[in-house]
This record gives C-alpha cells, sequence and structure tokens, in this order.
C-alpha cells in the first residue's frame, strides 16, 4: 500500500524567508504531483515530476524529485503572503494519485 | 482556458436520501476521476474510469457509489443512500490522455449529510 507522509503539516513563516516542505512515499512511483488548495477552493496543480532528479521551478516554488529516497521537495524562496495556502503531494500509483496529509502555510509579513 | 465544471456547488441532503453530483469534464479528456475529502483532511481517491468503464476504485467505493458517463459530456457520481460519514467535499477530475499527466480538478460539491 502506498503511503504518502508530508513534513511539516503546518508551517507559519516570515516574509522574505526560504523553508522546504518535504513528501515521502512509502513505495516506488512513477510520477510526483504537487498541487496548491486555497481555504475552500479547488486544487490548483503546481507541478508534475516525471523522473529522478526532476527540478521545476514556477516563481518563488521549486519542487524536486529523488525516487531513489522515494522524496520529493517543494522549496518556497523569499516568501511572500500570497503564496499562504496548504500545499499536497500526490504519487501516482495504477490510475490513481495518492495524497499526503498537506502542509499549511502561513506567511506572515 | 477550458475547466472542469462541478454541480452542485453545495447539495445539503438527508441521510438515507439518493444524491448525484454532476461533473463536466474537459473536453476531449478521457480519463476521469472522482476524490473526497472531508474537512480539515486529505484528498482520498475513488474511482477513476476510462472508455465507459471503472479502471480502479478504492475501498472507499462500496456499492452505494457508482458513476456513468451518461452522454459524452457528463461525468455523475451517484450515493444511493447517504450516511453521515459521506458529508465532504467531493472534487471531479480529468485528464487528456495516454502520455499526459496533469489530473485536471473541478471546483468541488460540498455534500452535507444530515
Amino acid at each position: 500500500e502506498l503511503k504518502v507522509e508530508q513534513n511539516p503539516l503546518f508551517l507559519s513563516m516570515q516574509e522574505e524567508k526560504n523553508y522546504t516542505i518535504y513528501c515521502n512515499y512509502s513505495t516506488t512511483s512513477d510520477r510526483l504531483y504537487w498541487y496548491r488548495q486555497d481555504p475552500g477552493k479547488s486544487l490548483e496543480s503546481l507541478f508534475v515530476l516525471l523522473s529522478n532528479g526532476a527540478v521545476k521551478q514556477e516563481g518563488r516554488l521549486m519542487a524536486s524529485l529523488d525516487t531513489k529516497a522515494r522524496l520529493s521537495t517543494l522549496h518556497i524562496t523569499a516568501a511572500v503572503h500570497d503564496l499562504s495556502a496548504t500545499y499536497f503531494c500526490a504519487a501516482h500509483l495504477g490510475s490513481k494519485l495518492i495524497f499526503g496529509q498537506g502542509t499549511t502555510l502561513q506567511v506572515k509579513p | 482556458e477550458p475547466e472542469v465544471t462541478q454541480t452542485p456547488s453545495h447539495q445539503v441532503t438527508q441521510m438515507g436520501q439518493e444524491v448525484i453530483l454532476r461533473c463536466v469534464p474537459i473536453s476531449n479528456h478521457l480519463y476521469f476521476y472522482w476524490y473526497r475529502q472531508i474537512l480539515g483532511q486529505k484528498v482520498e481517491f475513488l474511482v477513476s474510469f476510462y472508455n465507459n468503464e471503472i479502471s480502479e476504485k478504492s475501498e472507499i467505493f462500496d456499492d452505494q457509489f457508482s458513476v456513468e458517463r451518461p452522454d459524452g459530456s457528463n461525468f455523475t457520481l451517484k450515493i444511493r443512500s447517504t450516511k453521515l460519514e459521506d458529508s465532504a467535499m467531493y472534487f471531479c477530475a480529468s485528464r487528456a490522455g495516454t502520455g499526459t499527466y496533469e489530473q485536471y480538478f473541478g471546483p468541488g460539491t460540498r455534500l452535507t449529510v444530515t
């Protein structure tokens, strides 16, 4: 059974600071997804990582994948308030996505 | 930009009643999914659907649940006899086809069972 664990689950950070969210998954998966969810809203796709060593960047967010360690990271550079949201990683297995618990990011001025 | 749409946005029903949640996936997409999210918890897979049949379903997707693609555009999730624990946000998602990876999620239907 594939399990996906994120940490931390809650992150309060100041603007302009850097931080990393970690996503571990328990068995082999061929792709890893990152989504953003604002309160009461749907899931917005951020990144899809397909191979070992994959790195993708969009603005202040950068995601990477290490399939050997079964680890993906979402790095936030110089956080701004607009990045406050819950971030989910999800590993692909069969025809489904298995989601982590989510990391709620709160960026304070 | 094409998007997945869902109706209704909020459905309140009494325990034991049947509900149908509707989704219109992105046009020309071939793979369809239902997920649910109980308030404050993670997103959970329910079922995937391709070529007019279920590809995979989770343990949550028991005999009370069914899916259908009644025409070329709609994709529905039916819960035959709702329970209190079915209260959740239900998300529909779609994916274009083989060789594509993005799953696009709809805005969700909040189901409240009283």
